[in-house]
């Protein structure tokens, strides 16, 4: 079946630190993957995705790399801000592009 | 209005009733995506509309659930004789396409049930 699995929080990091949340996923096919973020009081939006292996998808600092060998799709960022504080969720898509899969979310606060 | 809208944003029921939370999808999106979201859980998928296909309901946890989409725009999920394990947000996500190359969803604020 289809599932993904992320590292579970809370995380707490201080300004400028380095951020990994792991995510690992287990899919049929050759999904899509995702990361998206929700701040606080706000809805869901995407903040990054991969189509392929070995794609790497970017926004605001934040990178993640489809790795097939490894089915992974870990999410870094090389210095963290305060207004990075948000619960971070790793999906996939099936190839048939039905289904969503989501992690359980990793909540993130970054400290001054 | 430009991005999903959801009402209403706060249901509170009492264990038996029936509710019926919408959805209004971005004008033009053709796929709609209705998810649960638990305390403490991921987000669940429950159905997938995509045009005027049959939808995916496979996500669906029971028969007491439902949805349908008119006019293959507004949708609405419907829960019959709630339980209070039905508790949860409720989010619902349209995107331009589905398919084989999903696009980006769209995420609404979510409705959220509270079954007493």
């Amino acid at each position: 079946g289809n599932s993904v699995t992320q590292m579970e929080g809370p995380v707490t990091l201080s300004e400028e630190a380095f951020l990994t949340i792991n995510c690992t996923y287990t899919a049929t096919g050759y999904p899509s993957l995702f990361w998206y973020v929700q701040y606080p009081g706000e809805g869901l939006q995407l903040l990054l995705k991969a189509t392929k292996a070995d794609d790497k998808g970017s926004n605001k600092g934040f990178e993640a790399t489809y790795r097939k060998e490894t089915t992974s799709f870990h999410l870094e960022k090389g210095s963290v801000q305060v207004s990075d504080s948000a619960v971070y969720f790793c999906a996939l898509s099936t190839d048939t592009g039905n289904q969503f899969y989501f992690g359980t979310g990793t909540s993130l606060t970054v400290i001054p | 209005g430009a991005g999903v809208s959801q009402s209403p944003s706060n249901k509170v029921t009492e264990k038996g009733k029936d509710v019926e939370l919408r959805c209004d999808p971005i004008s033009g999106h053709t796929a709609l995506y209705w998810y649960r979201q638990s305390l403490g859980q991921g987000l669940e998928f429950l159905i997938y509309f995509q045009g005027n296909s049959a939808p995916d309901k496979s996500g669906l946890p029971s028969d007491r659930f439902s949805a349908e989409r008119t006019g293959g725009s507004v949708s609405t999920l419907t829960i019959q004789r709630t339980q209070q394990e039905d508790s949860a947000v409720y989010l619902c996500a349209s995107s331009l396409r589905g398919g084989l190359s999903p696009s980006v969803q769209f995420f609404g604020p979510g409705t959220r049930l509270t079954v007493l």
